[in-house]
């Protein structure tokens, strides 16, 4: 069984479109995180939630917007795609320590183009 | 700010050879975390390992080992004896132990390539 699933693994779309990753946990975290990656290969924390409640939001415009209906599931809803948005996003999840970070578990990344 | 750095981009070895990627990190706090992470070509984030700030102890797995020295803030990774299927970008990373903000700072990498 995979830990950390997302999909979908490739997305093509084009530039002003609406889209949605779905990323799903069965490891029983708290917590769950996206990154993005960019073609440098640049890994950058972009959101983590807790139980359902936003923890970090890093200075992400405001076309992201993460959603999480359950602590097993953190979906990434990008508004008006732009050329910059071209990237990899992987969704992590890490048990919830009480601020002591345990190990965050990615899953296999969705690869975002738009055109 | 806590800040990672991989100074080498590239590193390209012989199969068989030994290899040690380097990592330096930055940080105000007395606690926090060091983790390393393989990508191979396929694309996924593996986990490697975790180690605190309160244990400097080398860790050896198999033909892996990491050496931490907080005297000169660095997490080292070596690979004994390399072989292809070690050709992969790994990525060093930081978090410090901070309520709330537990994330993950990444360095920029190390691509490493076996040749057989």
């Amino acid at each position: 069984d995979t830990a950390v699933s997302q999909t979908p693994k490739y997305l093509v779309t084009q530039m002003g479109n609406d889209k949605s990753i779905k990323c799903e946990q069965n490891l029983g975290h708290d917590t769950m995180y996206w990154y993005k990656q960019d073609s440098k290969k640049f890994l950058k924390i972009m959101f983590s939630y807790n139980n359902k409640e936003l923890i970090i939001n890093e200075t992400v415009p405001n076309r992201f917007s993460p959603k999480s209906p359950d602590k097993a599931h953190l979906n990434l809803h990008i508004n008006s795609l732009e050329l910059g948005d071209s990237a990899v996003y992987f969704c992590a999840s890490s048990q919830d320590l009480g601020g002591w970070l345990d190990t965050q578990y990615f899953g296999p990344g969705t690869r975002l183009t738009v055109l | 700010a806590q800040k990672v750095t991989q100074a080498q981009t590239e590193i390209s070895v012989v199969e068989k050879e030994d290899v040690t990627l380097d990592c330096v990190y930055e940080t105000r706090d007395t606690t926090y975390y060091l983790f390393w992470y393989k990508q191979p070509p396929s694309g996924e984030l593996v986990f490697l390992i975790r180690r605190n700030s309160f244990d400097e102890q080398n860790e050896i797995s198999g033909r892996y080992s990491w050496n931490f020295q907080k005297s000169t803030s660095s997490f080292n990774f070596t690979i004994t004896a390399s072989q292809v299927v070690d050709s992969a970008v790994y990525f060093c990373a930081l978090s410090e132990a901070n309520f709330g903000n537990e994330k993950l700072t990444f360095g920029t990498g190390t691509r490493l390539t076996i040749i057989p």
